[in-house]
């Protein structure tokens, strides 16, 4: 298995402009999780699903952040608008989630808000 | 997190030495979680502990949950290079395990 796809793996954009980063889960995991990493808050976990569906979205920072998962093999995690405190490491992981588990990170996308 | 403490921040061992990375949490856990980030790339699993007491191994690693389930102590023997990375502790709070909460993360350098 190819393990967890990112894309892109940097991006780099305007404050205002909508980021939408991209994600593919390890084929057969049911959980999927979005984290940010950042030197001051460290790796914070903003959303996860099961399933396809949300369960706990309590980390999204504000509104400006939305996540989908319309099928069980692409989820999405959008910025609109981006701003610089936006700028993180962002990392999907996914899970088989039965029992006692370990999740699964893909490589992360490293955005940039100038 | 707060809640989940990590010490030291950094660490920085010659070759061949021992060392040892805690992770302390302010409430008692369901189950301890440690990973290895290399810069630039995702974590790496290393191990699961879950029963108070519990303690495994792997190569040169050793994980150690303790008795009362709200401190975990990760042990490399004779560093190597390829020990080099951040070390961080996810905490599972829930009982279900689909929610961890991790550490602030363990630096470590190892030099020749």
């Amino acid at each position: 298995d190819a393990g967890v796809i990112q894309s892109p793996r940097h991006e780099v954009t305007e404050m205002g402009q909508e980021v939408t980063l991209r994600c593919k889960p390890i084929s057969g995991h049911d959980y999927l999780f979005w984290y940010r990493q950042t030197m001051m808050r460290g790796l914070e976990l903003l959303i996860y699903f099961n399933n396809n569906v949300p369960i706990d979205d309590s980390g999204m920072p504000e509104d400006r952040f939305s996540a989908k998962m319309p099928n069980a093999s692409f989820s999405t995690l959008k910025i609109q608008p981006s701003e610089p405190r936006d700028s993180a490491v962002y990392f999907c992981a996914s899970s088989t989630g039965t029992g006692a588990y370990e999740q699964y990170f893909g490589p992360g996308t490293r955005l940039t808000v100038t | 997190s707060q809640e989940l403490e990590q010490s030291p921040q950094s660490l920085i061992v010659q070759e061949g030495k021992n060392l040892t990375i805690n992770c302390t949490s302010s409430k008692t856990l369901y189950g301890l979680y440690w990973y290895k980030q290399k810069y630039g790339e995702g974590l790496i699993f290393l191990m699961m502990l879950q029963k108070g007491g519990e303690e495994k191994s792997h190569e040169k690693i050793t994980a150690k949950l303790d008795e009362k389930k709200q401190q975990s102590s990760l042990h490399i023997t004779a560093s190597q290079p390829s020990h080099a990375g951040i070390y961080l502790c996810g905490a599972d709070r829930t009982g279900t395990a689909s929610k961890l909460t991790f550490g602030t993360g363990t630096r470590l350098q190892v030099t020749l």
